[in-house]
């Protein structure tokens, strides 16, 4: 089985540039997260999707981040612009709908945000 | 607010010894539990979950966590660690609302 696919890797910008992050989930799994970790801290939640909604984006920062998931599968994470304090691990995870809470998540790569 | 505290940020021990690390919540109400492990240079993965019945859970690799709801704890034990066991633990607390909380974690080195 596939694992949760994450581009690019590393990306190195200076502030007030543009970032996109993309994400391709476990095929069939239609919760898919994004997360924000900062160095010493835990993984804090951005924005979740049950298929193509939102169920939860009330820690994303709405004036510089914008998320979206096609058609339900791909998701894609935006920056714009970036500031100093963005600079972190970005996580995407994906997992199977249970009906009342959420199941295991599936943990992608990440992808290492620098900006300077 | 809720929240998911780590007692200890790094932990060394030494191969054979045993391991408790420490995972506390703040919220009342129905949680579902997990510990997460990220191994050196992989991706984040589950360790083990607790959902409901028996709060003493088995997950890989022999660890083990008990939910005690009184002390709103999930505490992650290992008899006998191993230096492969080296590795940062995340305890994550759904609160039944779609949300995941994850802890700070705590980065465990096992010496050889």
């Amino acid at each position: 089985e596939a694992g949760v696919a994450q581009s690019p890797r590393y990306k190195i910008i200076e502030k007030r540039q543009s970032v996109a992050f993309w994400c391709n989930p476990i095929s069939g799994h239609a919760t898919l997260y994004w997360y924000q970790q900062i160095l010493g801290q835990g993984p804090k939640l951005l924005i979740q999707f049950q298929n193509n909604g939102v169920v939860d984006d009330s820690q994303l920062p709405k004036d510089r981040f914008s998320a979206e998931r096609l058609k339900g599968v791909d998701s894609t994470l935006k920056i714009q612009p970036a500031k100093l304090e963005d600079s972190a691990v970005y996580l995407c995870a994906s997992s199977q709908k249970l009906a009342f809470s959420t199941d295991t998540q599936y943990f992608g790569p990440g992808t290492r945000l620098t900006v300077l | 607010a809720q929240s998911v505290s780590q007692h200890n940020h790094h932990v060394i021990l030494s191969e054979a010894a045993s391991l408790e690390l420490g995972c506390n919540y703040s919220y009342g109400g129905t949680v579902n539990l997990f510990w997460y492990v990220q191994y050196p240079g992989q991706h984040l993965q589950l360790l083990l979950k607790y959902f409901s019945g028996d709060p003493l859970v088995k997950g890989i690799k022999g660890f083990e966590a008990e939910f005690i709801k009184s002390k709103f704890s999930f505490n992650l034990r290992k008899p006998s660690v191993q230096w492969s066991d080296t590795a940062e633990y995340f305890c994550a607390v759904d609160t039944g609302g779609f949300k995941t909380i994850f802890g700070a974690g705590t980065r465990l080195f096992v010496k050889a």
